[in-house]
């Protein structure tokens, strides 16, 4: 079955410290991978996304992720959060299926204290 | 450009009434799906339409109906509301042809059933 998990419900980190959120997924085709943000009271918007080539690829916002097939994961980071980061993160993952259909995760609320 | 419009922003409904949650954009996509937002549950797909005039159902279609006469505008009919109903409602747009392609979203509404 098709499915994206993300095993923190909510993560604190300080101001200037280094962020990991975890993303692990099930897909049987070849996935395309992506991590949104929602900032509160409003849509989701992109972070960033994989599809082929470099498995390091740059967002905006300074964020990162790296694709590992092995591991079917893709994490995302930022070497130093600020104040403004705090949101909810979604990973997603979408195919060629009918519909351009993509699954989301249940989401990482991301706190960050000064 | 404005993007994805939703209107409205909230809504209180009584059991058993109706109303049409209002979806538009401006980018000329062809694909628009319908989320619904529930808290720890991430995004569960309710309907989808890769063009006027052709929708599909998606994961949770029960107790809502869409329709697609024009490219812009992608309504979604709640019938009968129930209390099961209360959630925050997404629409979304993206180009076809390519499953690497995000989707953009609109801010929400906020329906609560009572």
């Amino acid at each position: 079955a098709q499915s994206v998990t993300q095993p923190d419900i909510h993560i604190t980190v300080s101001e200037g410290a280094s962020l990991e959120l975890r993303c692990n997924y099930s897909y049987g085709a070849t996935p395309y991978l992506f991590w949104y943000v929602q900032s509160p009271g409003q849509g989701l918007q992109l972070l960033l996304k994989y599809f082929s080539g470099d498995t390091l690829v740059q967002g905006i916002k300074g964020f990162e992720a790296e694709f590992k097939r092995s591991q079917s994961s893709f994490n995302l980071r930022k070497p130093s959060v600020h104040w403004s980061d705090a949101a909810e993160y979604f990973c997603a993952v979408g195919g060629n299926t009918g519909g351009f259909k993509t699954i989301f995760g249940a989401g990482t609320r991301l706190f960050v204290k000064a | 450009n404005a993007g994805v419009t939703q209107t409205p922003k909230f809504r209180i409904l009584k059991i058993g009434q109706s109303m049409t949650l209002q979806c538009t954009q401006d980018m000329n996509h062809n694909y628009m799906y319908w989320y619904r937002q529930d808290p720890g549950m991430g995004l569960k797909l309710i309907y989808y339409s890769v063009g006027a005039g052709i929708t599909d159902k998606g994961e949770v279609p029960n107790g809502y109906n869409v329709s697609r006469s024009t490219t812009e505008d992608f309504p979604l009919r709640l019938e009968l509301a129930a209390p099961s109903q209360t959630s925050v409602y997404f629409c979304a747009s993206r180009p076809g042809l390519a499953a690497y392609n995000e989707q953009f979203f609109g801010p929400g509404t906020r329906l609560t059933v009572l």
